[in-house]
């Protein structure tokens, strides 16, 4: 079965600093990885996939994450980073087996963004 | 516009009680998902349905039920509420497009206390 590790809980940056929030997974089979972000009081919102192709992909609002098959990783990187980007942020991962498109998350990495 | 919305947003209840959650959804989406929310845990699958009549178990569906009569609606009943499921409940849907690569559009959440 596969699961998703992020490896910090928290992560505190100043505003305008660049910013990496670590994702691993482990998984038999073929995936595809997701990153949702959730703003405070409000549900889950996709930022960007993976699902084949360029290893690098990219959200509207500056984030992008990298697909690394050999380190099974997908971290999101921001290269200068707004108040308006604190937030949690979900890594997870979904493998495909006849079928089933489960989700599995991990246990979320709390931006804070402070002037 | 579609959205996915849950009632009520905020329920206090008793240990004991049957209580049902509600989530509809105007997406016309096949696929729909109920998690939970907790402090260090992230979000952990519940039940899920591929359609109407559909329903399975997930990671964490000890003491839940969901019954799915139409695409809308996938209501979720805590058959007799315990201190544990005190939680934040999402529910989600997805479109039986391409498999394992949709995207989950997330509701606003239920926030539950078992007293």
């Amino acid at each position: 079965a596969q699961s998703v590790t992020q490896l910090d809980s928290q992560v505190p940056v100043f505003e305008e600093a660049p910013v990496e929030l670590r994702c691993n997974y482990s998984s038999s089979v073929s995936v595809y990885l997701f990153w949702y972000v959730q703003y405070p009081n409000q549900g889950l919102q996709l930022l960007l996939k993976y699902l084949s192709g360029s290893t690098l992909v990219e959200s509207i609002n500056g984030f992008e994450a990298e697909f690394n098959k050999s380190q099974t990783s997908f971290h999101l990187r921001k290269p200068s980073v707004h108040i308006s980007d604190t937030a949690e942020y979900f890594c997870a991962v979904s493998e495909y087996r006849g079928g089933s498109e489960k989700l599995v998350f991990g246990k979320g990495t709390k931006l804070t963004v402070n002037p | 516009d579609a959205e996915i919305t849950q009632s009520p947003r905020h329920k206090i209840t008793e240990t004991g009680r049957q209580v049902t959650l509600a989530c509809h959804q105007t997406w016309n989406h096949n696929n729909m998902f109920w998690y939970r929310q907790d402090l260090g845990h992230g979000l952990r699958l519940i039940h899920y349905s591929y359609g109407v009549q559909d329903t399975n178990k997930g990671e964490v569906s000890d003491g839940y039920s969901v019954s799915r009569s139409n695409t809308e609606d996938l209501p979720l009943t805590l058959e007799s509420a315990a201190s544990s499921q005190t939680s934040v409940y999402f529910c989600a849907s997805s479109e039986w497009a391409s498999g394992a690569s949709d995207t989950q559009y997330f509701g606003p959440g239920t926030r539950l206390t078992v007293l």
